[in-house]
C-alpha cells in the first residue's frame, strides 16, 4: 500500500494561536487529499477536499477562514487551524487516494487547545 | 444524500468465533468498497477492498459485496482479542472521496 505521513502527531497550543499540520504522500503523487476531524467516540467527519494547485472544497459548516488548506505540491497538503480555541481540540486526520481508489490515512494529529 | 449505514454495535464475540459486520450504501453508482479498522486513538487502516459482486478472501478476512441489495459485509474468522476495534465501511464516491459509515465497534472476548 501507499504511505501517507502526517506531522505532528500531537500538539498543544494556547488559545488564540495558530497550528499547522502537514500531510505528505511519501511514495506517490496525490492531486487530491482529504482532511477529516474526529471527536472522541464519534465518527470521521470530512472537513475539506484539498486539490493541488487550486482552492480547497469545504464541507458545509466548516469555516474556510478558520481552517486554511494549502496543497502547493503533489505530495504535500497543509491544514492550518487559525486562532484556535478549546472547541477546536480534536483528532485531525488526512488521507490520500491511491490506485484502485484505495485511501490511505496519515497517522493523525491530536490537537489540544488550552 | 449519499450514505453508508452501519450498526454501531458494540458487537461482542468470543475468541475464535466468526465476527460478521454489515453495511448498506445508498449510492447505486458506487463501484468500490472498503473496510477500515480503527483502533482507539489511531487513524483508520485499510484491511479490505472489493469491487465486484461476490466474496473476496484475504487471510482471516472475507469481504462480500451484493450490488443488487447494496450490501457489503466483512467476516472475520477465528476472531482474536487484537481484532477488537471499530470497523469502518466506505464506498467510493463519484467526486473521488470516500463516504464512510459511522463504524461498528467489535469486541472480542478472551
Amino acid at each position: 500500500g501507499a504511505v501517507v505521513s502526517q506531522h505532528p502527531s500531537w500538539v498543544i497550543c494556547k488559545s488564540g494561536t495558530s497550528v499547522k499540520i502537514e500531510c505528505r504522500s511519501l511514495d506517490f503523487q496525490a492531486t487530491t487529499m482529504f482532511w477529516y476531524r474526529q471527536f472522541p467516540k464519534q465518527s470521521l467527519m470530512l472537513m475539506a477536499t484539498s486539490n493541488e494547485g487550486s482552492k480547497a472544497t469545504y464541507e458545509q459548516g466548516v469555516e474556510k477562514d478558520k481552517f486554511l488548506i494549502n496543497h502547493a505540491s503533489l505530495t504535500l497538503s497543509t491544514l492550518t487551524v487559525t486562532s484556535a480555541h478549546p472547541e477546536d481540540s480534536s483528532f485531525y486526520i488526512c488521507s490520500a487516494r491511491w490506485a484502485e481508489g484505495k485511501a490511505f490515512f496519515g497517522q493523525g494529529t491530536r490537537l489540544t487547545v488550552v | 444524500q449519499k450514505e453508508v449505514e452501519q450498526n454501531s454495535g458494540p458487537l461482542s464475540v468470543p475468541e475464535g468465533a466468526i465476527a460478521s459486520l454489515n453495511c448498506t450504501y445508498s449510492d447505486r453508482g458506487s463501484q468500490s468498497f472498503f473496510w477500515y479498522r480503527q483502533y482507539s486513538g489511531k487513524s483508520p487502516e485499510l484491511i479490505m477492498s472489493i469491487y465486484s459482486n461476490g466474496d473476496k478472501e484475504d487471510g482471516r478476512f472475507t469481504a462480500q459485496l451484493n450490488k443488487a441489495s447494496q450490501y457489503v459485509s466483512l467476516l472475520i474468522r477465528d476472531s482474536q482479542p487484537s481484532d477488537s476495534a471499530t470497523y469502518l465501511c466506505a464506498s467510493g464516491g463519484s467526486q473521488g472521496n470516500l463516504i464512510f459509515g459511522k463504524g461498528t465497534k467489535l469486541s472480542v472476548k478472551p
